[in-house]
């Protein structure tokens, strides 16, 4: 199976900075690369995926970039509604797996 | 509106059974693979499985943690999907979500609004 390995698991930030989530593959899987936000109670909802294509309706604040199998996931300047938890999931083979998740959390 | 909208989820002892439901609307069930994923209690996200369309003969894919015990089916006429859980144990407590698998890329693009199975004696 394939491990995705996430960082930081938790991170406190203010409102206007720029947070960085790092995902790392335990094989090579391509761009098969998804971020996912949640917030409590609810569903999660794709923000990125194929490593980098912002989905639609996301706000461009967010981005996703790859190299080799580290994936990034960037938000330039944090807003109140960011304030959720964050996972990454491939999909390049089964079983398809999920990372373990970073909870952005206010400062 | 494009929606899946899900039922069933309970209390079960542990060795029970449950089934799961979610109807989609809004959109043509039937040209989409279809996934479950589920979250344990403070956890993070668990795939469960996928059921593919008719085209591919329906066939499904488990995560290991519940093959031979969860079986995946849909009801294209019904634009629903299935989730029968046997043989169920405590470590399957979870809130179960059922989502669409986008077309093309294989992505999950829509989700249901979850529901909660609890395995307890």
């Amino acid at each position: 199976d394939i491990q995705l390995t996430q960082s930081p698991s938790f991170l406190s930030a203010s409102v206007g900075d720029r947070v960085t989530i790092t995902c790392r593959a335990s094989q090579g899987i391509s761009t098969d690369l998804a971020w996912l936000q949640q917030k409590p109670g609810k569903a999660p909802k794709l923000l990125i995926y194929a490593a980098s294509t912002l989905q639609s309706g996301v706000p461009s604040r967010f981005s996703g970039s790859a190299s080799g199998t580290e994936f990034t996931l960037t938000i330039s300047s944090l807003q109140p509604e960011d304030f959720a938890t964050y996972y990454c999931r491939q999909r390049n083979s089964y079983p398809v797996t999920f990372g373990g998740g970073t909870k952005v959390e206010i400062k | 509106e494009v929606q899946l909208v899900q039922s069933g989820g309970g209390l079960v002892q542990p060795g029970g059974s449950l089934r799961l439901s979610c109807a989609a609307s809004g959109f043509i069930f039937s040209d989409h693979q279809m996934d479950w994923v589920r979250q344990g209690p403070g956890k993070g996200l668990e795939w469960v499985g996928r059921i593919r369309k008719r085209v591919n003969g329906y066939s499904a894919e488990y995560a290991a943690s519940v093959k031979g015990r969860f079986t995946i089916s849909r009801e294209d006429s019904k634009s629903s999907l299935f989730l029968q859980m046997n043989s169920l144990e405590n470590e399957d407590t979870a809130v179960y979500y059922c989502a669409r698998v986008r077309n093309g890329d294989y992505y999950i693009d829509l989700w249901g609004q979850g529901t909660l199975v609890t395995v307890s004696s």
